[in-house]
């Protein structure tokens, strides 16, 4: 069955903080996405990648960067955390096949102090 | 560019009622729909997708979704409100423009609410 895990379900940080958030999935997917989600903003893009090493910035990509060192992980990283960057984070795969859903971890929960 | 509109940002419906939550795309060449679930502080879960193959797709937990060309529209139905189905549900639309980078763009999502 496909998973998509994500390291933390909830996680505090302080403003200022370097922080990272941890994706990795089991199904040999070529395709990682991370979205933020905000009440009433829905699903918003920050970054993605279609193969290793290889990165594109979504809709929103501004204070974040990513590293896809490996195939099954995707990394998130706030560079210098904001409290405006408090959110809910989504994690997803897909495989590069045409017509394929992507896979969801079940999200974490990011409040910035 | 292709879009995604989700008419109605709150349903809600009766226990046993009819559910129906609207979704209109726009896209130039055919597309590929997806509807998904998100229950309160999880992530988003399949129900169903359309890839060209029938019209009308049957997913999970019976719901149903009609592809209509010329409607453009990729409603979701479900005969039969159980109070478990109270979430929120996002149609998508695969990025036709972005290669295999299996990009999707959703839509706004429609929570739905049902009563006893």
């Amino acid at each position: 069955d496909v998973k998509v895990t994500q390291s933390s379900r909830y996680l505090v940080k302080r403003t200022g903080e370097k922080v990272f958030l941890e994706c990795v999935q089991d199904m040999d997917h070529e395709n990682m996405f991370w979205y933020r989600q905000d009440p009433g903003l829905g699903l918003r893009l920050i970054y993605f990648s279609y193969d290793v090493k290889m990165k594109e910035k979504g809709d929103i990509p501004e204070g974040y960067s990513v590293s896809r060192e490996k195939k099954e992980r995707f990394s998130l990283i706030l560079e210098s955390a904001s409290t405006n960057q408090t959110s809910m984070y989504l994690c997803a795969s897909s495989s590069v096949r045409q017509r394929q859903p992507q896979h969801f971890g079940d999200g974490t929960r990011l409040s910035i102090l | 560019a292709q879009s995604v509109t989700q008419l109605g940002s709150h349903v809600s419906v009766s226990e046993g009622a009819l559910v129906l939550l609207r979704c209109n795309y726009s896209s130039s060449v055919p597309p590929y729909l997806f509807w998904y679930v998100q229950y309160p502080n999880q992530g988003l879960q399949l129900l169903l997708k359309y890839t060209s193959a029938a019209t009308l797709v049957k997913g999970i937990n019976d719901f149903e979704a009609e592809f209509k060309k010329s409607e453009t529209s990729f409603h979701l139905t479900k005969p039969s409100a159980h109070m478990s189905d109270a979430a929120e549900y996002f149609c998508a639309v695969s990025d036709q423009g972005s290669g295999n980078t299996g990009k999707l763009i959703f839509g706004q999502g429609t929570t739905l609410q049902v009563k006893p």
